[in-house]
């Protein structure tokens, strides 16, 4: 069971926006900053997202990340096939004093 | 731009311990956390502990707390993660990434699998 709560899937057509939503409480998300990883089958996360809502250089505009309260977001615009990949939503816990990760959403281009 | 280089997979039998190494390079070892985080076969990723190099401090999530070690050796920028005990549950790949500010790198990975 993940601290950080996702949903297990997410699906939306080429072109299309689709969001990805990311759950916590005030010991993780509430009081720490949200970064968003992007998983192809067989490889090893890369940093999508970091620090809430920035990219880090070569990571396209079309990818936006957003936070509220204890909640976090993640948008894909003008979605394209190559989106097609499994989205991590991770901040640090004070109460457990761990880095806590989501479940994992496997997002299909249809 | 600084890149992570891990050890090969391994094959142990329960009861095991296997140590991953993770090499940094293209920039100063000192100046970030590594981090080991496992995915075990289609499940999510699961932070293991860290540690803080130029300080030699670590950190565990309660997990690992009995049968985890993360060390790093300064003078080669190698950090390594020892599991102890291993059971059949430790079968994942085990990923080092590095921390500088909000920013982190990632190793590709290593397949551990535990099987009798």
């Amino acid at each position: 069971q993940s601290v950080l709560t996702q949903p297990p899937s997410a699906s939306g057509t080429p072109g299309q926006r689709v969001t990805v939503s990311c759950s916590g409480s005030s010991s993780n998300i509430g009081s720490n900053t949200v970064n968003w990883y992007q998983q192809f089958p067989g490889t090893a996360p890369k940093l999508l997202i970091y620090s809430d809502n920035r990219r880090p250089s070569g990571v396209p505009d079309r990818f936006s990340g957003s936070k509220s309260g204890t909640s976090a977001s993640l948008a894909i615009s003008g979605l394209q096939s190559d989106d097609e990949a499994d989205y991590h939503c991770a901040a640090w816990d004070d109460g457990l004093n761990v880095r806590v990760f989501g479940g994992g959403t496997k997002l299909t281009v249809l | 731009q600084v890149q992570m280089v891990q050890s090969g997979a391994e094959v142990k039998k329960p009861g095991s311990s296997v140590k991953v190494s993770c090499k940094v390079s293209g920039d100063t070892f000192s100046s970030y956390t590594i981090n080991w985080v496992r995915q075990a076969p289609g499940q999510g990723l699961e932070w293991m502990g860290r540690i803080i190099p130029i300080l030699g401090v670590t950190n565990y999530a309660q997990t690992f707390q009995d049968r985890g070690t993360i060390t790093a050796d300064k003078s080669t920028g190698t950090a390594y993660m020892d599991l102890t005990s291993l059971r059949s549950e430790d079968t994942a790949v085990y990923y080092c990434a590095a921390f500088k500010g909000a920013l982190d790198y990632w190793g590709q990975g290593t397949l551990v699998t535990v099987s009798s």
